[in-house]
Order: C-alpha cells, then sequence, then structure tokens
C-alpha cells in the first residue's frame, strides 16, 4: 500500500496570505500525481495533474510543483480567500488506482 | 461537463437491511467507475474498480459479498450495503474515470452519508 502523507494536517490564514502545504508519496514507479479540492457538502475537484518532474502547474491563484525524484508536490495559493477554505487532496496513481492522503484542511479567515 | 451525481447524499438505516446507493456520470461515458469509503479524519479508502460489462475488483479486506457492485451501464454504477450493521456506517463516495482520460483523472460524486442503526 503507498504510503501518502499530507503536511499540516490543518491550516488557518487571513486573507490575503499566501500559502503552501505538501505532499509526499513514494518515488518509485512514478505516474502521475492528482491534486483535489474537496469543499464541505461538494464533490472533489479536479485541480491539477502532473505527469513530469519539475513541472510546474496553475489554475489562477493556485499552482503546483512536482518533484518525482524525491517523491513530493507542493500545492501554493497566492493571496488566499475565504472561498478556498477546502480539503486539498493528493493523489498519486494513474496507471493504478489513486490512493489519497488525509488531505491538508485550510480554513480562510476573513 | 463532467459530472457525478449520486444518490441519496444520506440514509439512515436499520441494521440488517440493505441499502443501494448509485452513480451516474451525467455527460460523459464511463468506463470506470471507483467506489471509496471515508471514516472520520481518515483519507478515502479504495473499496472497488468497476468497469463497466464486467465484475468489480475489490480491495483487500473489502467483502465482495457485502458490499456489491453492479456496472451495468456506461452512466451507472450501484453499490449495495447488504445486511448493514452499526460499524459500516461511514461515507461512501464514488469516481468516473471517461473513456480515454490521461493520467486516470476522476471525477468524483459528492457522497453518501449512511449511517445504521
Amino acid at each position: 500500500i503507498l504510503n501518502v502523507e499530507q503536511s499540516p494536517q490543518s491550516l488557518h490564514v487571513q486573507e490575503g496570505d499566501s500559502t503552501n502545504f505538501t505532499c509526499s508519496f513514494p518515488s518509485s514507479n512514478f505516474y502521475a500525481l492528482h491534486w483535489y479540492r474537496w469543499e464541505t457538502a461538494k464533490s472533489p475537484e479536479a485541480l491539477f495533474v502532473m505527469t513530469l518532474n519539475g513541472d510546474e502547474k496553475k489554475k489562477g491563484r493556485i499552482s503546483a510543483t512536482l518533484n518525482t525524484k524525491e517523491g513530493y508536490s507542493y500545492l501554493y495559493i497566492k493571496g488566499s480567500q475565504p472561498e478556498d477554505s477546502a480539503t486539498y487532496l493528493c493523489a498519486p496513481g494513474g496507471n493504478t488506482p489513486l490512493v489519497f492522503g488525509k488531505g491538508t484542511r485550510l480554513s480562510v479567515i476573513a | 461537463g463532467a459530472v457525478v451525481s449520486q444518490h441519496p447524499s444520506r440514509v439512515i438505516c436499520k441494521s440488517g437491511t440493505s441499502v443501494k446507493i448509485e452513480c451516474r456520470s451525467l455527460d460523459f461515458q464511463a468506463t470506470t467507475m471507483f467506489w471509496y469509503r471515508q471514516f472520520p479524519k481518515q483519507s478515502l479508502m479504495l473499496m472497488a474498480t468497476s468497469n463497466e460489462g464486467s465484475k468489480a475488483t475489490y480491495e483487500q479486506g473489502v467483502e465482495k459479498d457485502k458490499f456489491l457492485i453492479n456496472h451495468a451501464s456506461l452512466t451507472l454504477s450501484t453499490l449495495t450495503v447488504t445486511s448493514a450493521h452499526p460499524e459500516d456506517s461511514s461515507f461512501y463516495i464514488c469516481s468516473a474515470s471517461p473513456r480515454g482520460q490521461q493520467a486516470g483523472e476522476q471525477y468524483f460524486g459528492p457522497g453518501t452519508r449512511l449511517t445504521v442503526t
């Protein structure tokens, strides 16, 4: 079973602050790394699918980087807004079923 | 696009009864659907992978006779929890992977909260 670690477990930031969190995963047999945003009472929403070492993807104020050699990915949120409050999940996989971390729960305080 | 619905969103049932949960891809065909379970403060745990027209593949430790999965069409998969017990109370969520989707991207339903009394 893949060991996927996300840190921190939870995070409170002030509106306007930038923040980042980490996803660690086994670097062997890497295929893809998925990031999801999961707001309360909604479906998890796909943010990024990352496949290449050194890849950086961006969607609005959110970006992610990938290091497949050392097995980690960072998710960055610039200028956090209350609507960014959600649980952010990462999951390696794709050629095999996704294995999810426990997520980082972000609360943005207005 | 890529919307997945799940029904019901919440269900309360008595111990010993069976409960069926439906997962539908509304605007795409899903050759593969996945069923996950999440206990409080835990990660989404894959229960089974469901391929249209064939038997589901269950993860280790998941009883296939207790959690019946049917994927009869390219837009519908069902999970039936048979003879439910209080320990089956959990959050169940499905996802669907469209035909030809790269890198295994999945689209999730909103989940079903099952409470067994």
